[in-house]
């Protein structure tokens, strides 16, 4: 069976350091992948998706990247937090024929 | 994208049936009608999807209209886990760059 895989659980960072989040899907090959935000009491702001290995697609210009470096690691990224950052990240993925899968997500509160 | 317009709240009693409404008057012919639902931090769960028919599975039931332009998601006998926020969402099944979220309906489940 397919799972997927977030860590970590929370995290809390200072404003201008680093972040990274990963994401790890198992059970399937070349699912399309996705990194969402959500705001407090807001609905999901889908920030990249991935089609394969090195392909991202921003949908959101900001502070973030994103990279898929395999075929199922997706990987978010900033070089400096902003506050304005914080929220709650999902990862989740898809293929033709299956419904949307998240992973249980990353609670980010920046300092 | 095609938008989807929901109720912000609604309330039910546990073990009644639940009539979740979902308004899609910009729907495309290929675009599925898919349902999930999220529990308070956490990621969002698939409950189901459609196209034209109605379908049915073991969380729930979706109703869609004939000229497709609203569909409804129903929970069978309401039980207290079915509080979550519930979200319609229109996309093609699987592709990346799809599931646009709006802010859903928040469900509440009275005992």
């Amino acid at each position: 069976s397919q799972t997927i895989h977030q860590w970590p659980a929370t995290l809390v960072q200072p404003v201008g350091s680093p972040l990274s989040l990963e994401c790890t899907v198992e059970g399937t090959s070349n699912p399309n992948l996705y990194w969402y935000r959500q705001a407090a009491g807001r609905g999901l702001q889908l920030l990249f998706y991935s089609v394969g290995i090195g392909q991202i697609s921003s949908e959101v210009p900001q502070n973030l990247s994103a990279s898929r470096p395999q075929d199922r690691q997706f990987i978010l990224s900033s070089k400096k937090l902003l506050l304005s950052d914080s929220g709650f990240y999902l990862c989740a993925w898809s293929r033709q024929g299956y419904g949307y899968t998240f992973g249980s997500g990353t609670r980010l509160t920046v300092v | 994208d095609a938008k989807t317009t929901q109720p912000n709240s609604m309330e039910s009693n546990e073990e009644e049936p639940v009539h979740l409404p979902c308004n899609h008057s910009t729907i495309s012919g290929t675009d599925y009608i898919h349902w999930y639902r999220q529990l308070p931090s956490q990621g969002p769960e698939y409950v189901i999807h459609g196209l034209t028919s109605n379908v049915n599975n073991r969380m729930a039931s979706l109703a869609i209209a004939e000229d497709r332009k609203s569909s409804t998601l129903i929970l069978h006998r309401a039980t207290l886990r079915d509080a979550a926020v519930y979200y319609c969402i229109l996309g093609l099944e699987g592709s990346a760059r799809q599931l646009t979220f709006g802010s859903g309906t928040q469900l509440t489940v009275l005992p």
